[in-house]
């Protein structure tokens, strides 16, 4: 159980377009949710914490009208890039908590690649 | 603010030898320590929580709040175990903060 679902996995696309990025829980209700980018050969670093029902938490140094975060259901948090450019291109990760006393638990990621 | 050091980028380290993957962290509260892993082109798992003081895969990790430290140990390597493990730190806003991460290689 505790199934956390991403997409698309991969997407590349041209500078200036926005992106859309899904985080799904698949068998559980979350009413959080949280967004990492890794860049290659680095840590997870915490962008921001999706409330479902009310608006993100970001981080220091996250830009907020960069990074649209959506957290309209329970089972569903979106992130969306806009106006991508080559230096957003990453591997986004999502993470939601089943329950308080659970650990987070990981999609497989999205690789996102800005030409 | 909330830290967690992983001082080795890379180990390695021979089928059977003991392993030890060293994480320090600074935190000013109580924290929950987590040993996630990942391997080749597999999303990230958790492997350890100090919480539960289970053994997984062999693996054990103790905290120690006095030296701040939360190492993973195992007597035996694997190949298998070779990935990349990931310590974290969770505060009481339930988010992590994340070590830079050791790649383990066990060869054989």
């Amino acid at each position: 159980g505790a199934v956390v679902s991403q997409h698309p996995s991969w997407v590349i696309c041209k500078s200036g377009t926005s992106v859309k990025i899904e985080c799904r829980s698949l068998d559980f209700q979350a009413t959080t949710m949280f967004w990492y980018r890794q860049f290659p050969k680095q840590s997870l670093m915490l962008m921001a914490t999706s409330n479902e029902g009310s608006k993100a938490t970001y981080e220091q140094g996250v830009e907020k009208d960069k990074f649209l975060i959506n957290h309209a259901s329970l089972t569903l948090s979106t992130l969306t890039v806009t106006s991508a450019h080559p230096e957003d291109s990453s591997f986004y990760i999502c993470s939601a908590i089943p329950d308080k006393n659970q650990p987070q638990h990981f999609g497989d990621g999205t690789r996102l690649s800005i030409l | 603010a909330q830290r967690v050091t992983q001082p080795e980028k890379l180990l390695s380290v021979f089928k059977g030898a003991p392993v030890e993957l060293k994480c320090n962290y600074s935190y000013s509260g109580s924290p929950e320590l987590f040993w996630y892993v990942q391997y080749s082109r597999q999303r990230l798992q958790l492997l350890l929580r100090h919480i539960s003081r289970e053994s997984i895969k062999g693996f054990t990790a103790d905290l120690n709040k006095g030296e701040t430290s939360f190492h993973l140990k195992k007597p035996f390597a694997q190949e298998e175990d070779s990935a990349m493990y990931y310590c974290a730190l969770s505060g009481s806003a339930r988010q992590l903060t994340f070590g830079s991460g050791t790649q383990l290689t066990v060869l054989p």
